[in-house]
């Protein structure tokens, strides 16, 4: 099993610019999970899917957080424009349903100059 | 919804020793509750979870304890090692289709 995986490892870009993040989750898995990590407010639930579909965004923190999961292998959070606060690690996490746990991916961190 | 209260968020002992660290929760209806351990600059892993049909399991060093009655579920760690050092989240939820709620996280530092 290679576990979650997540692209790219780093990323470093100026304010502005376009941020894309990607997932693939554990096959099998039907739930997939973002999560944003900074210092000051631990670990933040931005969206969650179930089926590829969205259950609930309330934690995306603006217009400017979008994401997709347009198949069971794949998801992609996406930053436009990005903004120095943007700044955190991100996590991609999957599990089944009915059973937990969730399994985390090794995360993105993002910088935005 | 569910929230979760860590403590303390930071804990320093000496190898050897023995370290606890509590969580309590609000909703009376959550029934999982996992761990996880976060060394530096990698992900959070899940290192023992218990559900609410159980008041106490362990692994090796590691136990968890759970009071539903008072909503509060303990990580206990025994005899200590330098590579225990990392940030703890407890969490909770329902078992199924709910996300867990995290803690604010525990920093356990062991002090050769």
């Amino acid at each position: 099993d290679a576990g979650v995986i997540q692209s790219p490892r780093h990323e470093v870009t100026e304010m502005g610019q376009e941020v894309t993040l990607r997932c693939k989750p554990i096959s099998g898995h039907d739930y997939l999970f973002w999560y944003r990590q900074t210092m000051m407010r631990g670990l933040e639930l931005l969206i969650y899917f179930n089926n590829n579909v969205p259950i609930d965004d309330s934690g995306m923190p603006e217009d400017r957080f979008s994401a997709k999961m347009p198949n069971a292998s794949f998801s992609t959070l996406k930053i436009q424009p990005s903004e120095p606060r943007d700044s955190a690690v991100y996590f991609c996490a999957s599990s089944s349903q009915g059973v937990k746990p969730q399994h985390f991916g090794d995360g993105t961190r993002l910088s935005i100059l | 919804g569910e929230n979760v209260e860590q403590h303390p968020s930071t804990l320093s002992v000496q190898e050897g020793d023995s370290a606890v660290i509590k969580c309590t929760y609000s909703d009376s209806a959550s029934n999982y509750f996992p761990w996880y351990k976060q060394e530096l600059g990698k992900r959070p892993q899940l290192i023992i979870d218990i559900r609410s049909n159980v008041g106490e399991k362990k692994d090796q060093r590691i136990a968890v304890t759970l009071n539903k009655t008072a909503k509060h579920f303990s990580l206990h760690i025994t005899e200590t090692q330098p590579e225990d050092s990392a940030v703890y989240f407890c969490a909770a939820t329902l078992s199924g289709n709910t996300p867990l709620v995290f803690g604010k996280g525990t920093r356990l530092s062991v002090i050769a």
